[in-house]
């Protein structure tokens, strides 16, 4: 089975500041990534996903991801955050029939 | 489109007591999952159904967790008898298709067992 790490628990940073948020995973077969965010008290939102194709992937709100199979990252970037980008993010994978999350990681937007 | 809806939102009960909790998906989409999601920790999957029959439940505690999916529609999750670590927010998602398509997300039941 599948497994994934977020290496990074918290992340503070400055407003307007660039950020990335660091995904790994493992897995013996071809896979499905997925970066969601959770807002208090609310259910996560899908913010982009890899299938296949193109190893860079654009999602709302400005966010990217880059898919690296030889390092197993799928690490999330945007280059300036703001005051409600401030949520829980999740990284996960896939293999088609099982899906697993990440630990998350808070991102603290200050200003 | 209406969103994945959950009820209730909240529910406090002592252990040993018996709670259930409701998802109604998004219409058309034919998988449902329900995640147990402990403070601090991601959405660990208790089991997806693909409209009423189970795909996987193998990290469903089924000592005491059941759960169905009626006309493969709506579902109900079930917890007999609670225990002080089910303390948890469980999620209820619905997706049009296997694991591989976007997920959508309802709001989420937190339990607290006291």
């Amino acid at each position: 089975a599948q497994s994934v790490t977020q290496l990074d628990s918290q992340v503070p940073v400055f407003e307007e500041a660039p950020v990335e948020l660091r995904c790994n995973y493992s897995s013996s077969v071809s896979v499905y990534l997925f970066w969601y965010v959770q807002y208090p008290n609310q259910g996560l939102q899908l913010l982009l996903k890899y299938l296949s194709g193109s190893t860079l992937v654009k999602g709302i709100n400005g966010f990217e991801a880059e898919f690296n199979k030889s390092q197993t990252s799928f690490h999330l970037r945007k280059p300036s955050v703001h005051i409600s980008d401030t949520a829980e993010y999740f990284c996960a994978v896939s293999d088609g029939d099982d899906m697993r999350f990440g630990a998350g990681t808070r991102l603290t937007v200050k200003p | 489109e209406a969103g994945v809806a959950q009820s209730p939102r909240y529910k406090i009960i002592e252990k040993r007591q018996s709670v259930a909790f409701w998802c109604n998906p998004i219409s058309g989409h034919a998988t449902l999952y329900w995640y147990q999601q402990i403070l601090g920790q991601g959405p660990k999957l208790l089991i997806q159904f693909q409209n009423n029959g189970v795909v996987d439940d193998s990290q469903l505690p089924k000592d005491r967790f059941s759960a169905e999916r009626l006309k493969g529609v709506d579902s109900t999750l079930k917890i007999q008898p609670a225990k002080l670590e089910d303390s948890a927010v469980y999620l209820c998602a619905s997706s049009l298709g296997g694991t591989a398509y976007e997920q959508y997300f309802g709001p989420g039941t937190r339990l607290t067992v006291t």
